[in-house]
């Protein structure tokens, strides 16, 4: 089982540029959540993915969004890059209707 | 609302001593809670969750927390700490929300361990 997957490892982007950030569930799962954790903080929520919908969503602007697949794969988007994006993401997948989270090793965007 | 505060964001214990890290949490419903680990330029691993049935939760690794709800506390412990244990650690609440599970993290305790 491979687990949690996500890529790229490492991305440096400039400000105003978009981003694709991608994320492969552990197997037998299909609810996708999206976190983002800045340096030195805990794992801020982004929004949840279920059935290749939103179904719960974070304090983010609509800067940024994402798409589930059917596969159940997913993929986060954020646009008009700020310096204040810089963040490591990180996809946690889990089986609908329980509370355990696997999570990926996560994306490390820098936004110059 | 909920809400989750982790006392100290660094800790340092020489190698064997006891490792204890503070988690409070507020929930207006019944939580579960976690603790989570993160080494440097990795993604989180689960230590250990508290659902429901006995509180005191055993996890990987040596690591044990008590869930006490008359203190809304959810301390993380290990009697002895190895040098593999440098590392931070987060708590995090867990409740039930318009039927989805919505999760808090706090800011974090970073785990030193001096040889």
């Amino acid at each position: 089982d491979a687990g949690v997957t996500q890529s790229p490892t490492h991305l440096i982007k400039t400000r105003g540029q978009q981003v694709t950030l991608r994320c492969s569930p552990k197997s037998g799962h299909d609810t996708v959540s999206w976190y983002q954790q800045a340096l030195g903080q805990g794992p801020q929520f982004i929004f949840q993915y279920y059935e290749e919908e939103e179904r719960q969503r974070g304090n983010f602007p609509d800067r940024f969004s994402g798409h589930q697949f059917p596969n159940y794969s997913s993929e986060l988007n954020v646009n008009a890059l700020l310096l204040g994006d810089s963040a490591l993401y990180l996809c946690a997948s889990s089986s609908d209707g329980f509370y355990e989270q696997y999570f990926g090793p996560g994306t490390r965007l820098t936004v110059t | 609302a909920q809400s989750v505060t982790q006392l100290g964001s660094h800790v340092s214990v020489s190698e064997g001593a006891l490792v204890l890290l503070r988690c409070n949490y507020s929930s207006s419903v019944p939580p579960y809670l976690f603790w989570y680990v993160q080494y440097p330029n990795q993604g989180l691993q689960l230590l250990l969750k508290y659902t429901t049935g006995a509180t005191l939760v055993k996890g990987i690794n040596g690591f044990e927390a008590e869930f006490k709800k008359s203190e809304t506390s959810f301390h993380l412990t290990k009697p002895s700490a190895h040098m593999s244990d440098a590392a931070e650690y987060f708590c995090a609440v867990s409740r039930n929300s318009g039927g989805y599970q919505k999760v808090t993290f706090g800011t974090g305790t970073k785990l030193q361990v001096i040889p």
